[in-house]
């Protein structure tokens, strides 16, 4: 079955970098694009990032762009978000979803929803 | 670009049918029949109940049904059940540039 896991939050100073993992299991990683999504405590779903299944294309939320950067290595299985230039306002669960492109055929489709979610990691930026 | 508006909370007994509504504007919800519905328990992953606004997938009970008119989207749940109680949220593509939009969210009680 499909799983999900991120790693790399916690507690971080405003300014500082933090990166965070989702390892990818029960899938054909390399064939699916992936997103990130964010909470913010007490808060709604915000999409933040979203990158094709090979690597090619990535696009990022007005609010991100710039500081953060999605990448995937399929050779591992796993999808990247480095976070730059922190804010108060990031401070958020950060899920991996996936979905976006994907192969099909010789070609490839888009899926414009998030079918399968990890479980989240707490990214806390304070002083 | 805005959030698309939910209702704060909605709530019915068990048994009965609540419809929660998604408004938002031509360039996301009135766009694209790309209109997605996600349940969220208490400290847990966001789930997909709805996408393509109402299609269903694989393990979602068909008491979950969307539909779209003009630029709001609604999510029916008939046959209200305990385990619904949960947060919902929608979501829109929104083109190439803003990409996705999620809603307020609504909160839905089971009396």
């Amino acid at each position: 079955q499909v799983q999900l896991v991120e790693s790399g939050g916690g507690v971080v100073q405003p300014g500082r970098s933090l990166r965070l993992s989702c390892a990818a299991s029960g899938f054909t990683f390399s064939s699916y694009g992936m997103h990130w999504v964010r909470q913010a405590p007490g808060k709604g779903l915000e999409w933040v990032a979203v990158i094709s299944y090979d690597g090619s294309n990535k696009y990022y939320a007005d609010s991100v762009k710039g500081r953060f950067t999605i990448s995937r290595d399929n050779s591992k299985n796993t999808l990247y978000l480095q976070m730059n230039s922190l804010r108060a306002e990031d401070t958020a669960v950060y899920y991996c979803a996936k979905g976006g492109d994907f192969l099909y055929g010789s070609g490839s489709r888009t899926r414009y929803y998030f079918d399968y979610w990890g479980q989240g990691t707490l990214v806390t930026v304070s002083s | 670009q805005s959030a698309l508006t939910q209702p704060r909370s909605v709530s019915g007994s068990p048994g009965q049918s609540v419809t929660i509504s998604c408004t938002g504007a031509s360039s996301d919800v009135g766009g694209y029949n790309y209109v997605s519905w996600y349940q969220q328990h208490p400290g847990k992953a966001p789930k997909l109940m709805i996408y393509d606004v109402s299609k269903r997938p694989s393990g979602v009970p068909d008491r979950f049904s969307g539909s779209k008119s003009g630029n709001t989207a609604s999510l029916t749940i008939s046959g209200l059940q305990a385990e619904d109680e949960a947060d919902y949220y929608c979501c829109s593509y929104a083109g190439s540039y803003t990409h996705y939009i999620f809603g307020t969210g609504t909160e839905v009680t089971v009396l």
